[in-house]
């Protein structure tokens, strides 16, 4: 059984870096044909695509966001970092953690519950 | 940028026949998804690869394609029903993937 789960700050102030993990369990990143990624939501708003990471390390990012979100991944803890910078408070919102493979043809097949971020001074 | 396009909402009576619609230039070459997101809950995978059904998804949940639009059909709508629906999909180089702004399914 696949499960995510984010964690992180809750609050983070304007201007700062936000950093949040994600920790799996059910399948290995070391596994061809696997991939993690982070969608989020601001409240009452639409599902926003950030950035996927595959088991070879490559990635596809959201071209608005390219320049501002690095993801990476520590295989050995079954973890996903991810780091955005310079965040303002349109980026307040729910960060999802998802799970993706080739074998379920690239969908977002596993959803972590996901995480209430806040960016306010 | 590349933009998918839902309607805002969806009403039907309970036992009736949803039908949503995604529009999207590169919809003929690239996939679509559709997740259901209940009120305060995340979202869950209905359908991918176009028109394929995970496992433990109900039979009334099915969906196909037609040139630039795919539809997501529920038949025989229940109260639980009642969710915002999203479709995703990618930009014709498929590098570039993105949602639909979504779609409230209100059942009457």
């Amino acid at each position: 059984q696949i499960t995510l789960k984010e964690s992180g700050p809750t609050l983070v102030k304007p201007t700062q870096t936000l950093t949040l993990t994600c920790s799996f369990s059910g399948f290995s990143l070391r596994t061809s044909g696997q991939g993690v990624g982070w969608i989020r939501q601001p409240p009452g708003k639409a599902l926003e695509w950030l950035t996927v990471l595959y088991w070879d390390d490559d990635h596809r990012d959201s071209p608005s966001l390219k320049s501002r979100i690095t993801i990476t991944k520590d295989a050995s803890k079954d973890q996903v970092v991810l780091t955005m910078t310079n965040m303002e408070p349109v980026d307040t919102g729910t960060y999802y953690c998802v799970h993706t493979s080739a074998t379920s043809d690239d969908a977002l097949d596993i959803w972590g519950q996901g995480t209430l971020v806040s960016v306010s001074s | 940028s590349y933009e998918v396009t839902q309607p805002p909402s969806v009403s039907v009576s309970p036992g009736q026949t949803a039908r949503i619609t995604c529009s999207g230039d590169a919809l003929p070459q690239q996939y679509a998804y559709w997740y259901q997101q209940k009120s305060g809950q995340a979202p869950v995978l209905v359908i991918y690869k176009d028109s394929e059904r995970p496992s433990g998804i109900p039979e009334r949940f099915s969906a196909s394609s037609s040139g630039t639009t795919v539809t997501l059909t529920i038949t025989g709508v229940q109260a639980e029903d009642e969710a915002a629906y999203y479709c995703q999909s990618a930009d014709i180089t498929g590098s570039h993937v993105v949602f639909g702004g979504g779609t409230k399914l209100t059942v009457l």
